[in-house]
């Protein structure tokens, strides 16, 4: 079976510049989750769907990073205008939500570097 | 705020078992406890979780205590390739799962 399924795996760009990563959440699954990891602040979540619908997103650091979901498929997150503290490893991670005891797969990450 | 307290750094000699603590004292009755680990710049794994009972899976055992104030991870027979750093998760939310700076694990040959 195909596991969440991240790209870029890795992007290198210079500040100001537009950048969209996107995932493909393992099939069947009803919720999406975007993280972002760093030394300094570890892994943090950014924004959490349900059924495709952005649920919680109290977590986007600013109004420079948008997330959507179109299907039940694909998700992208963007940041425009990028800038260097924008560096980070950023996960999706795919649920099937049904219970308290469901499980969040981790895709393999985009490094992203921001120059 | 992870709500979970895990010793930085742990060694353990290759074969041998890797038992990892947790405290988890202010856990709800309704909170679940998860384990993942990261090895080196891959995405983090799901290993395991519980509720109150004790569990086992394929990759590892998780022990709860009784009052549910503390947990241990056993990797039974521990390899090079265990060595990752292990996260102990107590679920908020359906959501929100927290993770700290978690356990850096490495098994020695």
């Amino acid at each position: 079976d195909a596991g969440v399924i991240q790209s870029p795996r890795h992007e290198v760009t210079e500040m100001g510049q537009e950048v969209t990563l996107r995932c493909k959440p393992i099939s069947g699954h009803n919720s999406l989750f975007w993280y972002r990891q760093t030394m300094m602040r570890g892994l943090e979540l950014l924004i959490y769907f349900n059924n495709n619908v952005p649920i919680d997103d109290s977590g986007m650091p600013e109004d420079r990073f948008s997330a959507k979901m179109p299907n039940a498929s694909f998700s992208t997150l963007k940041i425009q205008p990028s800038e260097p503290r924008d560096s980070a490893v950023y996960f999706c991670a795919s649920s099937l939500e049904g219970g308290r005891g469901d499980t969040q797969y981790f895709g393999p990450g985009t490094r992203l570097t921001v120059l | 705020d992870a709500k979970t307290t895990q010793p930085p750094s742990m060694d353990c000699a290759e074969g041998r078992a890797a038992n990892l603590p947790c405290n988890h004292s202010t856990i709800s009755g309704n909170e679940y406890v998860y384990w993942y680990r990261q090895i080196h710049s891959q995405g983090p794994q799901y290993i395991i979780h519980g509720l109150k009972n004790n569990e086992t899976n394929e990759m590892a055992s998780l022990i709860i205590t009784e009052d549910r104030k503390s947990s241990t991870l056993i990797l039974p027979h521990a390899t090079l390739r265990d060595t990752a750093v292990y996260y102990c998760i107590v679920r908020l939310g359906v959501h929100d799962m927290r993770f700290g700076a978690g356990t850096r694990l490495t098994v020695k040959p």
